[in-house]
């Protein structure tokens, strides 16, 4: 069964800082990766799509990389601010999305 | 862009009773939309396929009697939580695509059902 796996529950870093997330999925292939901002108490907001034959795309200070052959995501924020303060999930889908169980971002300023 | 309007927000109900969860479109039309549920500290589970003039499909493992989806028109997804029971508390939210893939799926605001 697909199995979709981030890296870990929480990552506590400092302003300014880069925020690199990691989002592994196994067994399927999929086309599309996408990743997803959750506030507590709120629904997901859409953040980036990634292709499966694009390496990399960004979006203002987010960065997303795709490795097909590794079956890996990274997702990076640069100079990270409290704002970011998040958890940010990863959908390797493109209909009927499956999440991974996230990760919590906390920027300390 | 596209907005995804659910209500109620939060809602408490008494064992034994039926809620109902509204999913609105506001902006687009969805034939399809998706139920969600989160319990505390998890990601979200998708419960169902909601499809506009058909019946749903569900998740595996998803009480298709309990959870009952209504799309009757192209903006409106409802979904009846009935006979509610303490286990069924939990954070349910729906989502669409109201655009191109690019634009990845938008979701309501969620609903936290607390069942006493």
């Amino acid at each position: 069964s697909q199995k979709i796996e981030q890296n870990s529950e929480a990552l506590n870093i400092q302003e300014g800082k880069t925020a690199t997330l990691t989002c592994n999925y196994t067994n399927y292939s999929p086309a599309y990766l996408q990743w997803y901002r959750q506030d507590p108490g709120r629904g997901p907001v859409f953040l980036l799509l990634i292709r499966e034959n694009e390496k990399e795309k960004r979006k203002e200070r987010l960065k997303v990389t795709f490795d097909t052959t590794l079956k890996q995501s990274l997702f990076h924020i640069t100079a990270s601010q409290p704002a970011d303060s998040a958890t940010y999930l990863c959908a390797p889908n493109d209909y009927k999305l499956s999440f991974g169980a996230g990760t919590t971002v906390t920027v300390r300023a | 862009g596209a907005v995804v309007s659910q209500h109620p927000s939060r809602v408490i109900c008494k064992s034994g009773t039926s809620v109902k969860i509204e999913c609105r479109s506001l902006d687009f039309q969805a034939t399809t939309m998706f139920w969600y549920r989160q319990f505390p500290k998890q990601s979200l589970m998708l419960m169902a396929t909601s499809n506009e003039g058909s019946k749903a499909t569900y998740e595996q493992g998803v009480e298709k009697d309990k959870f009952l989806i209504n799309h009757a028109s192209l903006t409106l997804s409802t979904l009846t939580v009935t006979s509610a029971h303490p286990e069924d508390s939990s954070f349910y939210i729906c989502s669409a695509r109201g655009g191109q893939l690019n634009y990845g799926y938008t979701f309501g605001s969620g609903t936290r059902l607390t069942v006493v």
